[in-house]
């Protein structure tokens, strides 16, 4: 069974410029959720994609945009990027099941700098 | 709105220590419950979970019990080693179609032998 798998691993961005960030999620897993995890802090919840639409948002601008594709990976987009988007960002793939208890795994990070 | 509050770090301990770590949560109904790890460089392994009040969970020798009194699910073990040294991150799913994760500030553990 294949994890959950993100790319690129780090990447360095100048202010202003967009960025693509992509992540596969585990096999038959058909819901990615997408975090940002500032340094020392918890990861905060950006969206989250279920079969190719979008199906909730957290707290973050529409410059922060998503994909999902027919085989459930999905890809991150962000526009005009500030310093304060410097952060890890995380996918998590999940199955939802009728009880709720979405156990979401997650994939190691894109490391986005911002200068 | 939901939020989560675990004990703030680090937390130093010897090897074969007894290690506890707080997390107390706000949520309306009943949400699930997770422990989460981050090891150095590397992304969040999910630990152990609860999904009902007294629900124990437990994996790797760590152990949580969902205390909907005292609306808590505090991390123990009872002998840490070096390799748990890491950050440990208190979540919970809200009760939204999402289930997206609510999580604590994390809590950083260094194990000294």
């Amino acid at each position: 069974e294949t994890g959950v798998t993100q790319s690129p691993t780090h990447l360095i961005k100048t202010r202003g410029q967009q960025v693509t960030l992509r992540c596969s999620s585990q096999s038959g897993h058909n819901t990615v959720s997408w975090y940002q995890q500032a340094l020392g802090q918890g990861p905060q919840f950006i969206f989250q994609y279920y079969r190719e639409e979008e199906n909730g948002r957290g707290n973050f601008p529409p410059r922060f945009s998503g994909l999902q594709f027919p085989n459930y990976s999905s890809e991150l987009n962000v526009n005009a990027l500030e310093l304060d988007d410097s952060a890890l960002y995380l996918c998590a793939s999940s199955l939802p099941n009728s009880g709720r208890a979405y156990e979401q795994y997650f994939g190691p990070g894109t490391r986005l700098t911002v200068t | 709105g939901d939020s989560v509050t675990q004990m703030e770090g680090p937390v130093t301990l010897s090897e074969e220590a007894f290690l506890t770590i707080n997390c107390t949560y706000t949520a309306t109904g009943y949400p699930s419950l997770f422990w989460y790890v981050q090891y150095p460089g590397e992304g969040l392994q999910l630990l152990l979970k609860a999904t009902k009040a007294d629900d124990k969970g437990s994996n790797k020798g760590f152990e949580a019990t969902y205390r909907k009194e005292t609306t808590s699910f505090h991390l123990e073990k009872g002998s840490v080693q070096v390799s748990d040294s890491a950050v440990y991150f208190c979540a919970l799913s809200d009760q939204s179609n999402t289930g997206k994760l609510i999580f604590g500030q994390g809590t950083t553990l260094q194990v000294k032998p």
